[in-house]
């Protein structure tokens, strides 16, 4: 199942902050978030394992909770570049098909002077 | 090279029409995989490689569509008689790794758009 993203669009002027929510359905090993220019390749942002380990983005943050299925990305003092879609994806286990990414439909978030 | 490659850039195909999608992965990146994102969606899996092994094709919509990586490098991702509804971005993506735990390098995608 795909996992759901919320919300679905933000706007924000320079400098404020953002959260970008992410839920599944199913139990989760890890999440990963990327974020998509418009006609640009997805760029990876954070991997968190189940169990704590977070691997990725200096300025970015993010959470995952693994008894709710849930993770969150948190952006502090956005900046113009931060302008993009934003994607998490799961992976269903350590075993079978743990290469394989299901991403939600997008976070857009757009960031004004 | 210094990222993942894909050519085209575009492709217009007219219905019925066969196309190939080429993608040359970071050198020496074990795992290559294909994913196709509609407009304003996610991206969805299509097929992975380890090497030159095709592990999984579960995503792939039909039997029209085939994936090779027949030395383990260059992939070629193939979709026969071209119908509207695959009119998509087709994405490729390699890691170093063959685990989940690592990062995916996305290219920027071949748009097919079928008339």
């Amino acid at each position: 199942q795909q996992p759901v993203q919320s919300p679905q669009a933000v706007i924000l002027r320079e400098g404020e902050d953002a959260v970008i929510n992410c839920s599944s359905s199913k139990a989760l090993y890890s999440v990963h978030w990327y974020r998509q220019k418009h006609g640009e390749a997805p760029v990876f942002l954070m991997i968190l394992l189940k169990g704590g380990e977070q691997k990725g983005h200096e300025k970015i943050s993010a959470s995952f909770n693994e008894k709710k299925q849930q993770s969150s990305l948190y952006l502090t003092a956005s900046q113009l570049s931060y302008s993009g879609t934003y994607f998490c994806g799961h992976s269903g286990g350590s075993g079978g098909s743990n290469y394989k990414l299901t991403f939600g439909k997008g976070t857009l978030l757009t960031v004004n002077p | 090279g210094a990222g993942v490659s894909q050519s085209p850039r575009y492709k217009v195909a007219k219905r019925g029409q066969d196309v190939a999608l080429r993608c040359d992965p970071i050198s020496g990146h074990v795992s290559l995989f294909w994913y196709q994102q509609a407009l304003g969606q996610g991206p969805e899996f299509l097929t992975y490689f380890q090497n030159e092994a095709q592990l999984d094709k579960s995503g792939l919509p039909s039997d029209r569509f085939f994936a090779e990586r027949p030395e383990g490098s260059v992939s070629t991702l193939k979709i026969q008689r071209t119908q509207q509804e695959d009119s998509a971005v087709y994405l490729c993506a390699s890691s170093s790794s063959t685990g989940i735990n690592e990062k995916l390098f996305f290219g920027s995608g071949t748009q097919l758009s079928v008339l």
